[in-house]
């Protein structure tokens, strides 16, 4: 069965401090992985987007890494901001028949405080 | 250049009662998906949608059905609602290119709460 487990389930530091989350995936084949960014009560955001060759990208403060080999994920949060606060979703795509199919981890809920 | 618009924001709905929640796509897109979350939950996918036919579904009953029109805006109707049925109801747009799908936009959500 496809899943993706994320840790921690919750987290709280204090403004100006990194945080890594975790991403960990059993999707097979493989097709992209993405992170999202939900604030409470509205839709997901895309913060990244990875593809198997890629192993890094990053998007402002926001750094992914991907080891497609062991199904691993991380999104490293630099120099954390009252705003960052909010749940980070990593979603993974995979294919199967031709269709693509989404899975959905259950998110991190990351609390930043002053 | 409008993103992904849902209507209503909110809905309080009583046990039994049908529910229609709306989606415009963002500008270009062709797609239409609709996710249900859960409080504290990830979202679930419901169905998809791409030239005016359900293309996909996840382990949602019969209760749960859409439809997309021309201008690809789409529905979700609920029918029979449950106390369970209580989420928040996302809505994501994309453009679909042959086989692929390319990257989803989510719309704002539908606060739908049944009592």
């Amino acid at each position: 069965k496809n899943q993706v487990e994320q840790s921690p389930q919750s987290l709280i530091i204090l403004e100006g401090k990194n945080c890594t989350l975790q991403c960990n995936y059993t999707v097979s084949p493989f097709s992209n992985l993405r992170w999202y960014k939900q604030d409470t009560g509205r839709g997901p955001v895309s913060l990244t987007i990875m593809t198997f060759s890629e192993n890094t990208k990053s998007n402002g403060r926001y750094t992914a890494t991907l080891d497609a080999d062991t199904k691993q994920s991380s999104l490293h949060i630099t120099a954390s901001q009252l705003s960052d606060s909010a749940s980070y979703i990593c979603v993974v795509k995979g294919v199967n028949f031709g269709n693509e199919k989404l899975t959905f981890g259950t998110g991190t809920r990351l609390t930043i405080i002053p | 250049d409008a993103g992904v618009t849902q209507s209503p924001t909110h809905l309080i709905k009583t046990r039994g009662q049908q529910v229609t929640l709306r989606c415009s796509p963002k500008s270009g897109h062709d797609t239409v998906s609709w996710y249900q979350q859960a409080l504290g939950q990830g979202p679930q996918f419901i169905f998809q949608y791409y030239e005016e036919e359900e293309r996909q579904r996840g382990n949602f009953p019969d209760r749960f059905s859409g439809h997309q029109f021309p201008n690809y805006s789409s529905e979700l109707n609920v029918n029979a609602l449950l106390l369970g049925d209580s989420a928040l109801y996302l809505c994501a747009s994309s453009f679909r290119s042959g086989r692929l799908q390319e990257t989803q936009y989510f719309g704002p959500g539908t606060r739908l709460l049944v009592l």
